[in-house]
């Protein structure tokens, strides 16, 4: 079945510099690819998506990549901040209905 | 708008006893999900449905967990009974099924089963 792996499951930062977390899936027909935040004790919120036709894609700090061929897509932070220390969910979808998350990455964020 | 509303916010029950969480999605939108969260197992999809009709449940662990949409503004998932292995917080989420694929979560429900 379809299926979207994330790595790492944690990661550690300095505050000021970059957070990379990687996903690959598996379904070729996923056309959607979003990302969510989710703080403690908080509900999982967009930050960021992008569609298969486009390669990348950046709001500010934060970036997405995609790579259609090899099924891989990552999440960029450059310029950390303690507050972007959060579960950063991937995932891959058909296009409004069916999404499968990645398992999360906790992303710490050290002053 | 009010965003997705859940209710309750909070569930503590005992063991066996019925369950039914509720959710009301956006206005407009006609996709509806429902998730557990749990540390060992992430963020799992349960069932969703569009325009009120369930499209699949094969995420559903048991025959214990049941889920309905009677109309466009409101979904329960019910267990019954319950077991302290269905201790979670659990999400609904909406979207609009034509639109990019956002999906919009509810706070959540936190059940803790004793």
């Amino acid at each position: 079945g379809e299926n979207v792996e994330q790595h790492p499951s944690t990661l550690s930062v300095q505050e000021g510099d970059s957070a990379v977390i990687k996903c690959t899936y598996s379904d070729s027909a996923s056309n959607y690819f979003p990302w969510y935040k989710q703080e403690l004790g908080k509900r999982p919120q967009l930050i960021i998506d992008i569609r298969s036709n486009v390669g990348e894609k950046k709001d500010q700090r934060i970036a997405v990549t995609l790579n259609k061929t090899a099924k891989h897509f990552s999440l960029h932070i450059t310029e950390t901040q303690p507050e972007d220390s959060a579960v950063y969910f991937c995932a891959a979808s058909t296009g409004g209905f069916k999404t499968i998350f990645g398992a999360g990455t906790r992303l710490f964020v050290k002053a | 708008d009010a965003g997705v509303i859940q209710s309750p916010r909070h569930e503590v029950t005992e063991m066996g006893q019925e369950v039914t969480l509720r959710c009301k999605p956006i206005s407009g939108h006609n996709s509806l999900f429902w998730y557990r969260q749990t540390m060992m197992r992430g963020l799992e999809l349960l069932i969703y449905f569009n325009n009120n009709v369930p499209i699949d449940d094969s995420g559903m662990p048991e025959d214990r967990f049941s889920a309905k949409m009677p109309n466009a503004s409101f979904s329960t998932l019910k267990i019954q009974p319950s077991e302290p292995r269905d201790s979670a917080v659990y999400f609904c989420a909406s979207s609009l099924a034509r639109g990019l694929g956002e999906q919009y979560f509810g706070p959540g429900t936190r059940l803790t089963v004793t």
